[in-house]
């Protein structure tokens, strides 16, 4: 019933690592996004897919790679991990258009040792 | 590209009073402004938005102030309760896409 949701929940990796976080969503939505919130709870975009086609990255390294096999899913996967990497990674999903809520999951908490 | 300012960043009060959280966004073709409450180790949820051609809109203890004039736009919770106590985000965005949030209010209810 889960409307967006991402795994893992947690992510404990050491440096240097190449790790992926998958999200899903159920809502039928054109248009999902990748956030990243930092230790100061600072919420910022890092991309956005609509219908598989990737819309916007921000100034993020190239070691951030989305992929989006279809509508319905939103993967990140991160080459060489960095200490400063480490914060919780949200995905979300809205319908391109519209003045409408994005619907968050339940983040994904990436510790960098 | 839209740049959204939010104050305070922390902001505490007690058990009914009111609260007021305040943004400033500066892209003029913003036309949709939510609040989010983000619980400890929770995920952001919608509380409340408010879209360019409506001024004021409310939803029992919390209404949202639009200010197109002078891009600002605010959230009002009354009647505060512990379990307003959270992190609430503003954000600005064009057409419901790519939101730009504000840096963050921490809302701390006081019994």
């Amino acid at each position: 019933d889960t409307a967006v949701s991402q795994t893992p929940k947690y992510l404990v990796t050491q440096m240097g690592n190449d790790k992926s976080i998958k999200c899903e969503q159920n809502l039928g939505h054109d248009t999902m996004y990748w956030y990243k919130q930092d230790s100061k709870k600072f919420l910022k975009i890092m991309f956005s897919y609509n219908n598989k086609e990737l819309i916007i990255n921000e100034t993020v390294p190239n070691r951030f790679s989305p992929k989006s096999p279809d509508k319905a899913h939103l993967n990140l996967h991160i080459n060489s991990l960095e200490l400063g990497d480490s914060a919780v990674y949200f995905c979300a999903s809205s319908q391109w258009g519209r003045n409408t809520e994005a619907f968050f999951g339940q983040g994904t908490r990436l510790t960098v040792v | 590209g839209e740049n959204v300012e939010q104050h305070p960043s922390t902001l505490s009060v007690q058990e009914g009073d009111s609260a007021v959280i305040k943004c400033t966004y500066s892209d003029s073709a913003s036309n949709y402004f939510p609040w989010y409450k983000q619980e400890l180790g929770k995920r952001p949820q919608l509380i409340i938005d408010i879209r360019s051609n409506v001024g004021e809109k409310k939803d029992q203890r919390i209404a949202v102030t639009l200010n197109k004039t002078a891009k600002h736009f605010s959230l009002h919770i009354t009647e505060t309760q512990p379990e307003d106590s959270a992190v609430y985000f503003c954000a600005a965005g064009l057409g419901g896409n790519k939101l730009t949030f504000g840096t963050g209010t921490q809302l701390k209810v006081e019994l």
